[in-house]
C-alpha cells in the first residue's frame, strides 16, 4: 500500500522560534498533499491543499502567514509553523491521495509540536 | 459541501460484546465511505471501505453497511477485544482527487 513519510515524529520548541514538519510519500509520486491538525480527543480539521509546484490552498481561519507551507517536488511537502506560541501546540499529520480512484487516501506518521 | 454526523462520540462495551458506529452524509454524490482507526498518538489508519455500489462489505470481525437512500453507513465491530480500542472515524468522499470529509470520531473503549 502507499506509504507516507512524516519527520520530526515530535518536536519541542520555544515560543517565537519556526518549525519545520516534512511530509513525504515513499512509495508514489502525489500532485497533492494535505495537512490537518488534530487537538487531543477532537477530530481532524484540515488545514490547507498542498499543490506541486503552486501555492497552497488554505481553508478558511487558517493563517497562511503563519503555516507556511511548500510543496517543491512530487514526493515532498513541507509544513512550516512560523513564530511558533503554545496554541500551536497540537498533532499535525499530512495525507496523500495515491491513485486515481481516491482510495489510496493515506495519512502521514503525525507530528506531535509542543511549544514552549 | 459535504457534513457527516458521526454517533456516537465515545462507546463503551465489555469484551466480547458488539460495537456499532454510525455516520450520515449530506452529498448524494458521495460515493465512497472509508473507516480509519486511530490509536493514541498514531495516524489513522484505513481499515475497512465500501462503495456505492454495495450494500456490506465484511472484513473477519468487522464489517459496514451502507444506505445510499437513508444516506447513512454503519460500522460494526464483532466480539469486540480490548486491542479494538481507539478513535475511529468515518469519512465521505467522491473518489478520486476529492478530499474526505471526516466525521467527528467515536473512542470505543473495550473493557477486558
Amino acid at each position: 500500500g502507499a506509504v507516507v513519510s512524516q519527520h520530526p515524529s515530535w518536536v519541542i520548541c520555544k515560543s517565537g522560534t519556526s518549525v519545520k514538519i516534512e511530509c513525504r510519500s515513499l512509495d508514489f509520486q502525489a500532485t497533492t498533499m494535505f495537512w490537518y491538525r488534530q487537538f487531543p480527543k477532537q477530530s481532524l480539521m484540515l488545514m490547507a491543499t498542498s499543490n506541486e509546484g503552486s501555492k497552497a490552498t488554505y481553508e478558511q481561519g487558517v493563517e497562511k502567514d503563519k503555516f507556511l507551507i511548500n510543496h517543491a517536488s512530487l514526493t515532498l511537502s513541507t509544513l512550516t509553523v512560523t513564530s511558533a506560541h503554545p496554541e500551536d501546540s497540537s498533532f499535525y499529520i499530512c495525507s496523500a491521495i495515491k491513485g486515481a480512484a481516491g482510495d489510496g487516501y493515506t495519512f502521514g506518521s503525525g507530528t506531535r509540536l509542543t511549544v514552549v | 459541501g459535504e457534513n457527516v454526523e458521526q454517533h456516537p462520540s465515545t462507546l463503551s462495551v465489555q469484551e466480547g460484546d458488539s460495537a456499532v458506529i454510525k455516520c450520515t452524509y449530506s452529498d448524494s454524490a458521495s460515493n465512497y465511505f472509508p473507516w480509519y482507526k486511530q490509536e493514541l498518538g498514531k495516524r489513522p489508519q484505513l481499515i475497512i471501505d465500501i462503495r456505492s455500489n454495495v450494500g456490506e462489505k465484511k472484513d473477519q470481525r468487522i464489517a459496514v453497511t451502507l444506505n445510499k437512500t437513508a444516506k447513512h453507513f454503519s460500522l460494526h465491530i464483532t466480539e469486540t477485544q480490548p486491542e479494538d480500542s481507539a478513535v475511529y472515524f468515518c469519512a465521505a468522499s467522491q473518489g478520486g482527487s476529492y478530499i474526505p470529509t471526516f466525521g467527528r470520531g467515536t473512542s470505543l473503549i473495550v473493557h477486558p
